[in-house]
């Protein structure tokens, strides 16, 4: 299975601040998917990041708010750009692999807890 | 877009049998996920169905329905380990990894 780790694994961060997240995972998939999940509820599709394109952004979301970026097969990161409290939330980067019984599995990383003051 | 329905709460005792069931309305269905979410934690992945039927993994099992929209997860023998939020999640298209989620349902077990 897919090990993936996160950092920072939380942060507290002032209105009107960037944060970085970055994402890794320990072997080479095509796409990696980054997801909100909110306070009390459930997990939201940000973006899908191709390796080498621009990535693939759900209906309410911006690049202009959350650039994305994929240098390579392993690696991603999420910039939540411009910070409100409203922002606040945990966000979790996935990628889904096939084992080797060729079945579909979707594996998240432990998430960033973001706090935003 | 995708509706994706499931009860918000529910409990059970230790040892029991619970069912949780999900209903979406999607476009271009392709799967069923089931995901366990302890809290503060990632989720955890249960199940993934594709076709219809029942895939049964142990303690837990997982049946899809794709002409009624609907699937649903069985717990059985249940441990006060499996107090958790069960989420449902559908894929659509051809990018599988793409999951849209349910709000969730909170399972308490009691002893």
């Amino acid at each position: 299975s897919a090990v993936i780790s996160q950092k920072p694994s939380r942060d507290i961060c002032q209105r009107g601040t960037s944060l970085t997240i970055q994402c890794q995972v320990d072997s080479q998939v095509t796409m990696m998917f980054w997801y909100r999940q909110q306070p009390g509820q459930s997990l939201t599709l940000i973006a899908t990041a191709n390796q080498g394109s621009e990535a693939t952004y759900e209906s309410g979301f911006v690049i202009d708010k959350f650039p994305i970026s994929r240098p390579n097969l392993t690696f991603s990161t999420l910039t939540v750009s411009n910070m409100s409290p409203e922002d606040s939330s945990i966000y979790l980067c996935s990628v889904d692999q096939i084992d080797r019984g060729f079945s579909e599995t979707q594996y998240f990383g432990p998430g960033t807890r973001l706090l935003v003051l | 877009g995708q509706n994706i329905d499931q009860p918000t709460e529910m409990t059970a005792t230790e040892g029991a049998i619970v069912q949780i069931n999900c209903t979406y309305q999607t476009s271009g269905f392709n799967g069923l996920f089931w995901y366990q979410q302890h809290a503060g934690e990632a989720p955890t992945f249960l199940s993934y169905n594709v076709l219809d039927g029942l895939e049964e993994k142990g303690r837990f099992s997982s049946f899809l329905s794709r002409s009624k929209g609907y699937s649903y997860l069985l717990l059985k023998e249940l441990q006060m380990k499996d107090s958790a939020s069960y989420l449902c999640a559908v894929t659509r298209g051809s990018t599988l990894g793409r999951l849209y989620f349910g709000r969730g349902t909170q399972l308490t077990v009691w002893p």
